[in-house]
């Protein structure tokens, strides 16, 4: 059974760089990839970006900048760092198990994320 | 702002069917018809409903299909039942590389 856990913090303050890691279970982070997802409260689902055990990544465009996503394979987890963050990045985030680069099977819990002083 | 477009909200009563459309894909759509959708209950994690268009993971009932025509996908339920109220996303791989949802749809049934 593929399950994944988000952890970080949950709040964090303006112009702060965001940590979270994604625990991966019953699937090696070596395949498939690795998505995060963010969700603003009362708002859709955006795309964040994917790692994909062969070094490849895709970030979104409008995040680019911002964004790294990482793995560590020795741990089966993997990692989002989102910098300056602003309070238009309040939102639950997703960690995401992709089967290909399209579509999206396996979802952690989500975990809340608020952007204050 | 969502290059997908999908209509806010839709109903129907139970045992009817129900249509969701996502517009404005027509270079993915056509391209590579990859486009999944995803059910969302509030409060919880969004649930693979189909991908590549019409196809069903396994568990999800055979009400939820799917279609394409033109620069729309779509997500037709049948036999509307209560459990199915809930929000409606679509998503798009794009020729960059990148993946895009939908703005996302409400459900209600009646």
């Amino acid at each position: 059974q593929v399950q994944l856990q988000e952890s970080g913090p949950g709040l964090v303050k303006p112009s702060e760089t965001l940590s979270l890691t994604c625990s991966v279970s019953g699937a090696s982070i070596t395949s498939y990839y690795w998505h995060w997802i963010r969700q603003p409260p009362g708002k859709g689902l955006e795309w964040i970006g994917y790692f994909y055990h062969s070094g490849n990544t895709k970030y979104n465009p409008s995040l680019k900048s911002r964004i790294t996503i990482s793995v560590d394979t020795s741990n089966n987890q993997f990692s989002l760092k989102l910098s300056s963050m602003t309070a238009a990045d309040t939102a639950v985030y997703y960690c995401v198990r992709g089967s290909g680069t399209h579509y999206f099977d396996y979802w952690g819990q989500g975990t809340q994320v608020t952007v204050s002083s | 702002q969502s290059a997908l477009t999908q209509p806010a909200s839709v109903s129907g009563s139970p045992g009817q069917s129900i249509t969701i459309s996502c517009t404005g894909i027509s270079s993915d759509v056509d391209s590579y018809s990859l486009v999944s959708w995803y059910q969302q209950h509030p409060g919880k994690a969004p649930k693979l409903m189909l991908y590549e268009v019409i196809k069903r993971p396994s568990g999800v009932s055979s009400r939820f299909s799917g279609s394409e025509s033109g620069n729309t996908a779509s997500l037709t339920i049948s036999g509307l039942q209560a459990e199915d109220e809930a929000g409606y996303y679509c998503c798009s791989y794009a020729r960059s590389g990148t993946l895009e949802f939908g703005g996302g749809t409400k459900v209600t049934v009646l």
